[in-house]
This record gives C-alpha cells, structure tokens and sequence, in this order.
C-alpha cells in the first residue's frame, strides 16, 4: 500500500516562496507528481519527477530523493491566484495514482 | 492535446435512482481511464480503473455492483451510481492514460448531491 504525508495547511505572503514538503512510503514507486487543485475543480498538473533531483519549471520547482522517500513543491515569487490545494501522488508500479490529503496554501496580501 | 470532459458538470437526485457520469477523451484515444471520489476537503480516492473492451477494476471497498463503469470506445467512459443514497454525495472526477503509462490527465469532476 501507500502512505504519502504532507501538511494540510500553509500560509504565506503574496512574493514569497512557500515549500511543500511530501514524504512516502510505496511498495512501487514509478515517479511522483505534484497537482494543483482549486475547490470544486479538477486537479491540474504542475509537475512530475522520477530521478532524483530538482526540476524547474518557471515559478514552480519540484526535488525528489528517492532514498529518503522525500519531495517538496517550492513555489516562488507567490501571487494570490496560487491560492489552492496542492497534491502530491505516487505513481505505482502499476501506474496507478496514489494522493496525499494535500496541502492547502494561502496567499496573503 | 489532452483534453477531457465530464458531462453532467453537476447533479442532484433522489435517495434510490440511478445516475450516469460521462467521461470523454476529446483529443486522444485512450485505452485506459481511472475514476476517483473526493470527499469535501479530502484527496482523490482511486475507485476503479477502466479498460477498453474489458472488465474494470475496482479498488478495495468499492462496490463494483453499485458503481457500474462501461469503458465500450476508445474515447469513453462511463460510471453509473445505482441506487444512489446520501452517503454517494462526493465529487467523481474521471483521467485519461495520455501517451506514457504515467500520464494522466483529468476531467473537470461532476459533483454529485443525493438528497
């Protein structure tokens, strides 16, 4: 089975960064994704990472350490419409998704 | 590319009738679709995958008898709740299997309100 963990809530200044922090345990891994979510809507892709390292892409950045079964979501230079729900899922070795609770971030004037 | 549709957007019906949720790959064919559940401020709850021309698939603890998918062309996807109670009332969103086995692409979500 999975166990993905992430915080429920954060809140942060309009420019700031915001890093959202996943960790897992699988009995398969074949990447792990970062969704973005506002309510009532569907999830929106932001990013996907199945080596270790970092990977940027514009304001949003993703790092995974497979090894320590450890991901964050770092989003920079924050603006109001960030506000939503931020997924992390673990993709099986059958490619089936697996999500965290995900993480709701707030971004302040 | 990628896109995918639900149709009803949104739905509301008596405690014991049936509902059908759409879900369509506009650009793409897609031998594979998942659905899920998410309940209010919970993530998505993988219920049942859905393969082209065969069964689904149900997770653990889903009815497969009460959440009917038919998966009968490469761009379409259905689940139906039958007799539906209050407890169903969630938010089903369905995905589509893009080109490489790891992408999935969703649809808008139909919201779902037994009363």
């Amino acid at each position: 089975g999975q166990n993905i963990d992430q915080p429920t809530e954060m809140t942060a200044t309009e420019g700031a960064i915001v890093q959202i922090n996943c960790t897992y345990q699988t009995s398969g891994f074949n990447g792990l994704f970062w969704y973005q979510q506002h309510a009532g809507e569907a999830p929106t892709f932001l990013s996907y990472n199945v080596l270790d390292g970092l990977e940027e892409k514009g304001r949003f950045s993703s790092f995974l350490s497979r090894s320590k079964g450890y991901s964050y979501l770092l989003l920079k230079e924050l603006q109001m419409k960030d506000s939503a729900s931020y997924l992390c899922a673990v993709s099986s070795n059958d490619y089936k998704l697996s999500f965290g609770a995900g993480t709701t971030v707030t971004v302040r004037a | 590319g990628a896109v995918v549709s639900q149709h009803p957007s949104w739905v509301i019906c008596k405690s014991g009738t049936s509902v059908k949720i759409e879900c369509r790959s506009l650009d793409f064919q897609a031998t594979t679709m998942f659905w899920y559940r998410q309940f209010p401020k919970q993530s998505l709850m993988l219920m049942a995958t859905s393969n082209e021309g065969s069964k689904a698939t149900y997770e653990q603890g889903v009815e497969k008898d009460k959440f009917l998918i038919n998966h009968a062309s490469l761009t379409l996807s259905t689940l139906t709740v039958t007799s539906a109670h209050p407890e169903d009332s969630s938010f089903y969103i369905c995905s589509a299997r893009y080109r490489e086995p790891y992408e999935q692409y969703f649809g808008p979500g139909t919201r779902l309100t037994v009363t």
